[in-house]
């Protein structure tokens, strides 16, 4: 079946602890992207990948890290998370042909940090 | 700077009413234009979308949309809607050079009364 997976679907930590939320596609998909959902805001773009080995800074980089090493994955990494990073997160994946297309999304990870 | 503005936050309706949810973005170049929903407790998936040609565009469940390019609007409508419809709709842009951003509207929560 064709998904993209993140895991953990929920996480509870305290500020300064290092986290990673990893996402995974099987749809061989160039290209890969992070959103945070927060209320009244909508989806906020964080970073996304090209194909590996290329990133960008999508609006709201700030406090947040990305790799992508393979083509299948996309880890977002905390590496020391704050209050106001506690939001919902999403990951998504998409073919390209010079433009991006339709992307298909995660289930979401629900993050709370105290 | 691009934006997606979607002016209707929340929209509750009855079941049969129609529906238009408005969507205009902010960019200088020529963008795709998409439309998303996300049930309660499930996550997002692509209604329809806009890439050229004929700018009333159909999509899934009897939803569509037209882009009116001189207004740089994307609405989305439906002639009844269902109960079932009940979701938060979400207007995205992705513009076809210059940058492979992704750019969401801030969403309007639809409540269908049965």
């Amino acid at each position: 079946e064709a998904q993209v997976t993140q895991n953990p679907r929920y996480l509870i930590t305290v500020t300064g602890k290092k986290l990673t939320v990893t996402c995974s596609q099987n749809m061989n998909h160039e290209y890969m992207s992070w959103y945070r959902q927060d209320p009244g805001l909508g989806l906020r773009q964080i970073y996304y990948s090209m194909n590996v080995e290329v990133t960008d800074k999508g609006d709201v980089p700030e406090g947040y890290k990305v790799s992508r090493k393979e083509k299948r994955n996309f880890p977002l990494i905390l590496e020391s998370p704050s209050p106001n990073q506690t939001s919902l997160y999403f990951c998504a994946s998409s073919q390209t042909s010079g433009i991006v297309n339709e992307q298909f999304f995660g289930p979401g990870t629900r993050l709370t940090v105290l | 700077a691009q934006s997606v503005s979607q002016h209707n936050h929340h929209v509750i309706l009855s079941e049969a009413a129609s529906l238009e949810l408005g969507c205009n973005y902010s960019y200088g170049g020529t963008v795709n234009l998409f439309w998303y929903v996300q049930y309660p407790g499930q996550h997002l998936q692509l209604l329809l979308k806009y890439f050229s040609g004929d700018p009333l565009v159909k999509g899934i469940k009897g939803f569509e949309a037209e882009f009116i390019k001189s207004k740089f609007s994307f609405n989305l409508r439906k002639p009844s809607v269902q109960w079932s419809d009940t979701a938060e709709y979400f207007c995205a842009v992705s513009p076809t050079s210059g940058t492979y951003k992704y750019i969401f509207g801030t969403g309007t929560r639809l409540k269908v009364l049965a």
